[in-house]
């Protein structure tokens, strides 16, 4: 079961900043909080991960809330090519292994 | 260096038969997994395969099947194929092993099945 929920689907203006929020109420200590994103008729793209901090790297920065219970993924300065599904997912540990459990996505619209 | 790769890119089958698809990892990797994405059900963990072993497996009926070869190439094999089989099978490749690493996942464009 999706340990994610996500907004179905958001707009928002070319070269502004977008804000996708996640929540993972459920979320475990150990387990970390993923990004990837899908082009249409492309595979998942990876953004993003973090545990507890913040993170930022050259696509994206993730905001997770001090109890983690949420976080956010913002794209600094939107463009009309971040069209997309966003997801949101959770690592699992599993024995000596791991486990991203996917949620439905947001649909992220840019408009020019 | 190249990606992964996924062949073919689209397949047409009829109820009952059964189908191979393929998955070359980027070079080096030896971890891939396997996914089914549908409209109704989003993207699905079908199995992960680590050094030719099957190491998680999700919760798909044994007609979904899958190896890996010495290569780290990998194929998943579906029989008696349903309508419900239609769908985008994606498949991922990383570089890390167990805990290891960050986890990222590298997709290939995926297989489009479809079942008349």
């Amino acid at each position: 079961d999706a340990k994610t929920t996500q907004p179905p689907s958001m707009d928002c203006a070319e070269g502004r900043a977008a804000n996708l929020p996640c929540n993972h109420s459920t979320i475990s200590g150990n387990e970390y909080v993923y990004w990837y994103r899908q082009i249409h008729s492309q595979g998942p793209q990876y953004i993003i991960h973090g545990l507890k901090n913040n993170e930022t790297n050259e696509m994206a920065s993730l905001i997770i809330t001090e109890d983690r219970k949420s976080s956010t993924l913002i794209l600094p300065h939107a463009t009309l090519r971040d069209t997309a599904v966003y997801y949101c997912i959770v690592r699992v540990a599993m024995d000596s292994n791991y486990q991203l459990i996917w949620g439905a996505g947001t649909k992220l619209i840019i408009k020019p | 260096k190249a990606g992964v790769t996924q062949t073919p890119r689209y397949l047409i089958k009829t109820r009952g038969q059964q189908v191979t698809l393929s998955c070359s990892p980027i070079s080096g990797h030896r971890s891939v997994s396997w996914y089914q994405q549908t409209p109704g059900q989003g993207l699905q963990f079908l199995f992960e395969y680590f050094s030719e072993t099957q190491r998680n497996k999700g919760n798909f009926p044994g007609r979904f099947s899958g190896r890996q070869f010495s290569n780290s190439r990998s194929e998943m094999n579906v029989s008696t194929l349903e309508l419900g089989d239609s769908a985008l099978y994606l498949c991922a490749s990383s570089g890390t092993s167990g805990r290891t690493g960050r986890g990222e996942q590298f997709f290939g464009p995926g297989t489009r099945l479809t079942v008349l």
